[in-house]
């Protein structure tokens, strides 16, 4: 069954402006990862926040997690042409093997 | 350059050929996966091995036959496919499972 859920599906900024993508999943987690991936290529590994772990930055990238409302947020700041992708959360679930992807936000940042 | 390669970048083939998905990875991970990308869906876990050993095969069609000989080789041996299996096959890799993977940019699969 699909654990992440991304929400919107779709957003479209202007550069510069900031972009927030939410991520919602059902059942207890060990760590949820946040990927990215241009169109044609393979997804790129961008953050990971454990599960004792409330907030994360990288660079321009805040990662929240809220384990009691089973959400994640993604906040890329000052956003750029070069950010246009598609962002997925995904879970991995106590004690087995699979990383669960969501359908994927895309992004688009315009010039 | 990620570390991890997949051969081909694209296949057209029909649907009573038989071949063979590649994916080479140069990262000394211990964990390698497959998975399947269609239009509009959630990206699907196939195969998971670990230390060369198929931990998880996430009830997938037996026309998909993964073979993993060693850490930084994995196959996928496609026969009798179907037009629906048509999409983007991606192999990854992990230092151990649940942990961060490292994409290869996929084959495109197209069935006839």
């Amino acid at each position: 069954s699909q654990q992440g859920e991304e929400d919107p599906q779709a957003l479209s900024i202007q550069e510069g402006e900031n972009a927030t993508m939410n991520c919602s999943y059902k059942t207890s987690i060990n760590n949820l990862q946040w990927y990215r991936q241009n169109s044609g290529r393979g997804l790129v590994h961008l953050i990971l926040i454990r599960s004792n772990e409330r907030e994360k930055h990288s660079g321009r990238l805040r990662v929240t997690l809220d384990t009691s409302k089973k959400s994640s947020s993604l906040l890329i700041t000052a956003s750029r042409a070069a950010d246009t992708a598609s962002y997925f959360c995904a879970t991995d679930n106590t004690g087995g093997f699979k990383t669960i992807f969501g359908a994927g936000t895309r992004l688009f940042v315009k010039a | 350059e990620t570390g991890v390669t997949q051969t081909p970048r694209h296949l057209v083939m029909g649907m009573t050929n038989k071949k063979s998905l590649k994916c080479e990875q140069h990262l000394g991970h211990n964990a390698m996966y497959w998975y399947k990308q269609s239009a509009k869906k959630p990206l699907e876990l196939m195969f998971v091995y670990s230390l060369e050993e198929r931990v998880e095969n996430n009830s997938v069609p037996s026309r998909f036959s993964p073979e993993c000989p060693n850490s930084s080789h994995l196959f996928l041996h496609l026969h009798t496919l179907q037009p629906e299996d048509s999409a983007l096959y991606l192999c990854a890799s992990s230092q151990v499972t649940n942990q961060p993977q490292h994409f290869g940019d996929g084959t495109r699969l197209s069935i006839l």
